[in-house]
């Protein structure tokens, strides 16, 4: 069964405290691993879209790796306004579904 | 932005009652989707169309039914709705550019079930 499971749940830095959020996935024949970044009230803001172990993509102070059982996102020198709930999801090759794992919920303290 | 309206934003209704979610998408992409986003469970996919009259079922689909009678148009029906569809709903289109595909998300459906 795919499956996703991020961790932690909730993470607390203080601003510019670097950090890694974690994503595991099980899935048959991964099609592609997704990040989202949510704000309360709003929907899923779309960030990256990794294929294959090893890849790797970066914007701003984000950057998101690969491998074949899991994905990082790290958080470099993080501000406030990095403070969100980042999701992870993974979409099974021929299968148009995606699934999301529950979320990390960053807070980034000035 | 993608392009994605859901209506309403908010909704209040009692047990029993039927209520239908609407998700419009101005980008023509042939696959949207249904999800329902919970504490604790993420974001978990209800139904899914990949076009006109074509539906399946997502991995919560009891108790909800979609159509889609036109691309742009998406429908969420929640024929007697209870207390446990007490959620956020969000529509979700799916980009397809060249071999890239990703999920564009509308703002969101706040339901509450009295």
């Amino acid at each position: 069964e795919d499956q996703v499971t991020q961790s932690p749940e909730a993470l607390r830095l203080q601003e510019g405290e670097s950090s890694s959020l974690n994503c595991s996935y099980t899935v048959s024949g991964l099609r592609g691993l997704f990040w989202y970044r949510q704000d309360p009230g709003k929907g899923p803001e779309f960030l990256f879209t990794l294929y294959s172990a090893g890849e790797e993509k970066e914007k701003e102070r984000l950057k998101a790796t690969l491998t074949k059982k899991e994905s990082f996102l790290h958080i470099t020198a993080p501000k406030p306004e990095d403070s969100a709930t980042y999701l992870c999801a993974v979409q099974a090759r021929n299968f148009n579904k995606f699934y999301f794992g529950s979320g990390t919920k960053l807070n980034v303290k000035p | 932005d993608a392009g994605i309206t859901q209506s309403p934003r908010h909704k209040v209704t009692e047990t029993g009652t039927p209520v239908t979610l609407r998700c419009h998408q101005t980008e023509n992409h042939r696959y949207m989707y249904w999800y329902r986003q919970d504490p604790g469970h993420g974001l978990r996919l209800i139904h899914y169309s990949y076009g006109v009259k074509d539906t399946d079922k997502g991995e919560v689909s009891d108790g909800y039914s979609v159509s889609r009678s036109k691309t742009e148009d998406f429908l969420l029906t929640l024929e007697s709705a209870t207390s446990s569809q007490t959620s956020v709903y969000f529509c979700a289109i799916s980009d397809t550019t060249g071999s890239n595909e990703k999920l564009f998300f509308g703002s969101g459906t706040q339901l509450s079930v009295l």
